[in-house]
C-alpha cells in the first residue's frame, strides 16, 4: 500500500508570498493531520481534517488554513508568509477508528520543506 | 512545564547494548501513546503504539506505559548502528479530542560500534 504523499518537497518563498501545500493520504484512511517542525519548537499540531471537517486545530494563527476534499486529500495553505514560517511542513494520516488500538495510529509523508527568504 | 518530556540527550550506547529512553506526559486524559524514530532530514515513522498499561514487544523494541505514574517507556534491545536516530514520544486524547499528537522534543539516541 503506497504511503503518504506530500507536494511539494521543497519550496523557497518571499516574505509576504502565500503558499500550498498538498498531502494524498493513505489509501483508506480519511483522517489527515498536519504538523510543522521547527528546530526551536519541535514537532507543533497545526491542525486535523476528517470527513471534508477540520476537527482540531493547534495555536497558530488565521494565517494558516487548511481544507479536505471528498477523495481525503487535504491542502494547507499559509498566507503573508513570515521568515519563522521556515520548516518542515508534516501531514499524516489515519483510519481515526474510535473502537480498538491503534485506531488514530498516525502515519506520516516526507514533509514539505518550506523556506522563507 | 511541558506537556511531554523526554530526555534531549544524547544517548549514547555501545553495539549490542539495551538503549533505554523514557517520557513523561502532563495530561491524564491521554488515551494512546507512540514511539516515532527520525532520521536526521527525514520524517518520523513509527516503531509502535501501546493504549494500555504494561510491557509491549515487538521484535527489537519494547514499549513500557504506567498510566498512574505518566510515563511511557521505549527499550531498544541489540542496539545497532542504524538504530542511531532521534526518538520522538507522542501522546494523544483522541476519544475525547480526536487525532492531536502531542510530542515530546525527542532523544538523540548514538549506537557506537
Amino acid at each position: 500500500k503506497a504511503g503518504v504523499t506530500q507536494t511539494p518537497r521543497y519550496l523557497i518563498k518571499t516574505r509576504g508570498q502565500q503558499v500550498t501545500l498538498s498531502c494524498s493520504p493513505i489509501s483508506g484512511h480519511r483522517s489527515v493531520s498536519w504538523y510543522q517542525q521547527t528546530p526551536g519548537q519541535g514537532l507543533q499540531f497545526l491542525f486535523e481534517y476528517f470527513s471534508e471537517t477540520q476537527r482540531n486545530k493547534g495555536n497558530f494563527p488565521g494565517r494558516f488554513s487548511g481544507r479536505q476534499f471528498s477523495n481525503s486529500r487535504s491542502e494547507m495553505n499559509v498566507s503573508t508568509l513570515e521568515l519563522g514560517d521556515s520548516a518542515l511542513y508534516l501531514c499524516a494520516s489515519s483510519y481515526r477508528r474510535t473502537s480498538g488500538d491503534g485506531g488514530d495510529t498516525q502515519y506520516f509523508g516526507p514533509g514539505t520543506r518550506l523556506t522563507v527568504l | 512545564q511541558k506537556e511531554v518530556e523526554q530526555n534531549s540527550g544524547p544517548l549514547s550506547v555501545p553495539e549490542g547494548a539495551i538503549a533505554s529512553l523514557n517520557c513523561t506526559y502532563s495530561d491524564r486524559g491521554s488515551q494512546s501513546f507512540f514511539w516515532y524514530r527520525q532520521y536526521s532530514g527525514k520524517s518520523p515513522e513509527l516503531i509502535m503504539f501501546i493504549y494500555s498499561n504494561g510491557d509491549k514487544e515487538d521484535g527489537r523494541f519494547t514499549a513500557q506505559l504506567n498510566k498512574a505514574s505518566q510515563y511511557v517507556s521505549l527499550l531498544i534491545r541489540d542496539s545497532q548502528p542504524s538504530d542511531s536516530a532521534t526518538y520522538l514520544c507522542a501522546v494523544n486524547r483522541f476519544k475525547a479530542a480526536g487525532n492531536k499528537l502531542t510530542f515530546g522534543g525527542g532523544t538523540r539516541v548514538l549506537v557506537k560500534p
